[in-house]
């Protein structure tokens, strides 16, 4: 049940879009379509941006997508937003019918 | 309104027993699997334990199997986690999560409870 790699940090300044990747191996990412996104501002808890690896929930912004290659999945803000700075989760599924999230990604509107 | 409400948190000795709770309404708790998730301080989101809609099928991260024991009443709108042997490392903030429902995500989220493990 190792964490799925996210990078650390990334910023962007407002109307640029920028990408945030998430690998893992074959039992998980690589090998379903489960992969979900959450946004996470200080002090609240979560909230799903994207789930099956590019589906956007009713009211989430379709300034929000995401795609999945091989073993990397990727959420793509375009047009970004002051409100957007928050950290991002994914999270895939995997063969041992467990969930497991990445570390993390601070976002950082500039 | 669709609302996940935890309790239960607090502040226990290692070696410690805590039972959390999280209360469901504004949906049909008995038709959803609904998860634990945790976060320790400063740290990322960590997946502990889920239980589908008809208590059949439970899982458990392995860090906490053998420990935690995850439970849910349907007639009561209840998610219960059970929390024994409680480590230094288990201090976190305790998210209840519903599933989307036909597929693998967390949709709903409660607020979280604080859990602290010291002496």
């Amino acid at each position: 049940q190792s964490a799925l790699t996210q990078p650390a940090s990334v910023s962007g300044s407002p109307g640029q879009s920028i990408t945030i990747s998430c690998t893992g191996p074959t039992s998980d990412v690589g090998g379903y379509s489960y992969v979900s996104w959450y946004q996470q501002h200080p002090g609240k808890a979560p909230k799903l941006m994207i789930y099956d690896v590019s589906n956007r929930p009713s009211g989430v912004s379709n300034r929000f997508s995401g795609s999945k290659s091989g073993n990397t999945a990727s959420l793509t803000i375009s047009g970004l937003q002051a409100e957007d700075e928050a950290d991002y989760y994914c999270s895939s599924y995997t063969s041992s019918s467990v969930w497991v999230f990445g570390g993390g990604t601070k976002l950082t509107v500039l | 309104e669709v609302q996940l409400v935890e309790s239960g948190g607090g502040l226990v000795k290692p070696g410690g027993s805590l039972r959390l709770s999280c209360e469901a309404s504004g949906f049909t708790f008995r038709s959803y699997n609904i998860n634990w998730v945790r976060q320790a301080p400063g740290k990322g989101l960590e997946w502990v334990s889920s239980i589908s809609s008809s208590s059949s099928y439970i899982y458990y991260a392995d860090s906490v199997k053998g420990r935690f024991t995850i439970s849910r009443d349907n007639a009561k709108n209840s998610l219960y986690l059970q929390m024994n042997s409680l480590r230094a490392e288990d201090t976190a903030v305790y998210y209840c999560a519903r599933d989307l429902g036909g597929t693998w995500a967390f949709e709903i989220w409660g607020q979280g409870t604080m859990v602290t493990v010291s002496s």
